[in-house]
């Protein structure tokens, strides 16, 4: 079956570290995979695309991974601050089901002063 | 800088009875699409739509949901006879364009989303 997978268990991490989130897939070909944020009672806020054919893409202190190979993406955010502290979701597009996100469950972050 | 923007921000009814959800899309977007998220699990797609119709729906969206656009600038998400099921937040979201674009049009920005509660 089909599956988009994120660590269900929290993150707790000390401020100024680098926090990686996990984003692993099955039975999917993403056309892109797609992080967002999202705070409690919020909807999603985009953070960062990447295409099927990039291996990484950065935005400040963000950089996601993707490896086609493994199924996987990885969401690091370096010299991670307490505002950090949220949900993290992943959501990839199939290839050819273009007009639809599918959701992974997210991972909550909670960034330690 | 443009966002999506939601109406109400909370609804409470009767079970059995009509809701009307209401999204404004980003202006230039073209794409339009709801997606649900009940309490403690994932956000899930519901509908999309482009050029005044519905391009893919889920098993989700049964006769009971109809999506329109009453004119230019609203998007909305009727719920015709609502259960105790369909209590969850709503999310409408929009994109420039479909997957495939460069640049990232499609990317998809979401509403704040409206909290529904069936009684």
């Amino acid at each position: 079956s089909q599956k988009i997978e994120q660590n269900s268990e929290a993150l707790n991490i000390q401020e100024g570290k680098t926090a990686t989130l996990t984003c692993n897939y099955t039975n999917y070909s993403p056309a892109y995979l797609q992080w967002y944020r999202q705070d409690p009672g919020r909807g999603p806020v985009f953070l960062l695309l990447i295409r099927e054919n990039e291996k990484e893409k950065r935005k400040e202190r963000l950089k996601v991974t993707f490896d086609t190979t493994l199924k996987q993406s990885l969401f690091h955010i370096t010299a991670s601050q307490p505002a950090d502290s949220a949900t993290y979701l992943c959501a990839l597009v199939p290839s050819g089901g273009y007009n639809k996100l599918i959701f992974g469950a997210g991972t909550r972050l909670a960034v330690h002063p | 800088e443009p966002e999506v923007t939601q109406t109400p921000s909370h609804q409470v009814t009767q079970m059995g009875q009509e809701v009307i959800l209401r999204c404004v899309p980003i202006s230039n977007h073209l794409y339009f699409y709801w997606y649900r998220q009940i309490l403690g699990q994932k956000v899930e797609f519901l509908v999309s739509f482009y050029n005044n119709e519905i391009s893919e729906k889920s098993e989700i969206f049964d006769d009971q949901f109809s999506v329109e656009r009453p004119d230019g600038s609203n998007f909305t998400l009727k719920i015709r006879s609502t259960k105790l099921e369909d209590s969850a937040m709503y999310f409408c979201a929009s994109s420039e364009e479909l997957a495939g674009g460069q640049g990232g049009e499609e990317t998809q920005y979401f509403g704040p989303g409206t909290r529904l509660l069936v009684l």
